[in-house]
């Protein structure tokens, strides 16, 4: 089983279509959780961290669950912009930063 | 600017030959990462360290790479011998420990 696993996508929305993602991850000593973007050919970027009470920034929501293991990323009325990779991060005590393999989306009008 | 540098940006080499990349982190992180992606691809952990120690690096990586961070700032990453398979976008990243870690822009790196 891999260590942090995603929805592997394309995700195809229209504008202001609401889309969620999904992430799995095995190690339950995990402890710090994160989603970037990463656009064509750039190096990701932090879109937001994921804390145990979820959390919000605009148009984005952000869910932990600890217990079975996963964390969604909410993105309410998509917009072109936001067509690119969401990877989901993990950050275990005592190792590296663990990417998932990317969820793309693509926003279209 | 204050972000994390990497150099060059694009190295386009001869297999065989071997590469050094070079990673500036943020100044007082203490975390830096080095990561390969290749296209459709999520970043593959390569290694990381805290300060000047080398933590973990991983089982998949190649005796031909190496990294130093000899003094807990700059890193660098050699490739020996290169191959095509080699041919990636390397990745360096920094953070405080457990926090968000910020990417620099990447080397690009193409065997021929």
């Amino acid at each position: 089983r891999k260590e942090v696993e995603q929805d592997p996508g394309p995700f195809n929305v229209p504008e202001g279509a609401t889309v969620a993602f999904n992430c799995t991850y095995s190690n339950s000593a995990s402890q710090s959780f994160f989603w970037y973007r990463q656009d064509c050919r750039k190096e990701p970027k932090l879109l937001m961290s994921v804390y145990s009470s979820g959390n919000e920034d605009g148009r984005f929501t952000a869910q932990l669950n600890r217990a079975s293991q996963y964390i969604s990323l909410l993105i309410r009325d998509s917009k072109l912009s936001d067509s690119a990779t969401y990877l989901c991060v993990v950050n275990q005590a005592g190792t590296a930063l663990i990417f998932g393999k990317g969820t793309t989306l693509s926003v279209s009008s | 600017d204050t972000g994390v540098s990497q150099n060059p940006r694009h190295k386009i080499t001869k297999r065989g030959q071997n590469v050094t990349f070079r990673c500036d982190p943020i100044s007082e992180h203490n975390r830096l990462y080095w990561y390969r992606q290749t296209l459709g691809q999520g970043p593959e952990f390569l290694t990381y360290f805290q300060n000047e120690a080398q933590l973990e690096k991983s089982r998949l990586l190649s005796d031909r790479f190496s990294a130093e961070r000899p003094k807990g700032s700059f890193s660098t990453l050699e490739i020996q011998r290169t191959e095509q398979g080699d041919s990636a976008m390397y990745l360096c990243a920094s953070s405080l420990l457990f926090a968000e870690a910020f990417f620099g822009q990447g080397t690009r790196l193409t065997v021929v």
